[in-house]
């Protein structure tokens, strides 16, 4: 099965900062990764698929980038409502699997 | 509207069996793979397996977790999904989510999520 690990896995920022989360896969995933926010008690949101592709609804201060096993979420000028959890997700074709999440607050 | 609305979660004892259901609707569900994701309390996402639709076979996959005790299946007439869960466990704890995609393609990311339904196995 193919791991995903993200880092880090608490951050703390301040409005209108830039952060980046980083995610690593165990082996070559080409372009399949999605990077969902979730909100306590809420279903996760789609953000970012196919490592760089910004769903419909979602604002453009979040951008994705990499391929293969090293992908990173950025987040620019940081807004309170961007507190959240963050996962990255594999979906290279037989199987998925999530990394095990970024809290991201904002101070 | 596009939905998908789990169901039939609950409290079970170790060893037992429930079926949660996952209904659909407006979004070509006969078309796309049907997740199912779970989250402890306080815990991250864990994928716990899909199905694919009618022109890939209704192949299924599972997270290795709960390989030979949970079964996926589908009834496109329904445009409902089901997660068949036996001898549970304690550790299965957690809100279910199914969830599924615009794309019916192989590759998809999971752009529709239900809110959840809740099992809790204990004595």
């Amino acid at each position: 099965d193919i791991q995903m690990t993200q880092s880090p896995s608490t951050l703390s920022a301040s409005v209108g900062d830039r952060v980046t989360i980083t995610c690593r896969a165990s082996q070559s995933i080409s372009s399949w990764l999605a990077w969902y926010q979730q909100k306590p008690g809420k279903a996760p949101k789609l953000l970012i698929y196919k490592a760089s592709s910004l769903e419909s609804g979602v604002p453009s201060r979040f951008s994705g980038s990499g391929s293969g096993t090293e992908f990173t979420l950025t987040i620019t000028s940081l807004q309170p409502d961007d507190s959240a959890t963050y996962y990255c997700q594999q979906y290279n074709g037989y199987s998925n699997s999530f990394g095990q999440g970024t809290k991201l607050e904002i101070k | 509207e596009v939905q998908l609305v789990e169901s039939g979660g609950g409290l079970v004892q170790p060893g037992g069996s429930l079926k949660v259901s996952c209904a659909a609707s407006g979004f070509t569900f006969s078309g796309s793979a049907i997740h199912w994701v779970r989250q402890a309390s306080g815990k991250g996402l864990e994928w716990v397996g899909r199905i694919r639709s009618k022109p890939n076979n209704y192949a299924t996959a599972y997270a290795a977790s709960v390989k030979g005790r949970f079964t996926i299946s589908r009834d496109d007439s329904k445009n409902t999904a089901y997660l068949q869960m036996n001898n549970l466990k304690t550790e299965d704890t957690a809100v279910y989510y199914c969830s599924s995609s615009y794309t019916t393609t192989w590759y998809a990311a999971f752009d529709i999520w239900g809110l959840g339904t809740m099992v809790t196995v204990s004595s």
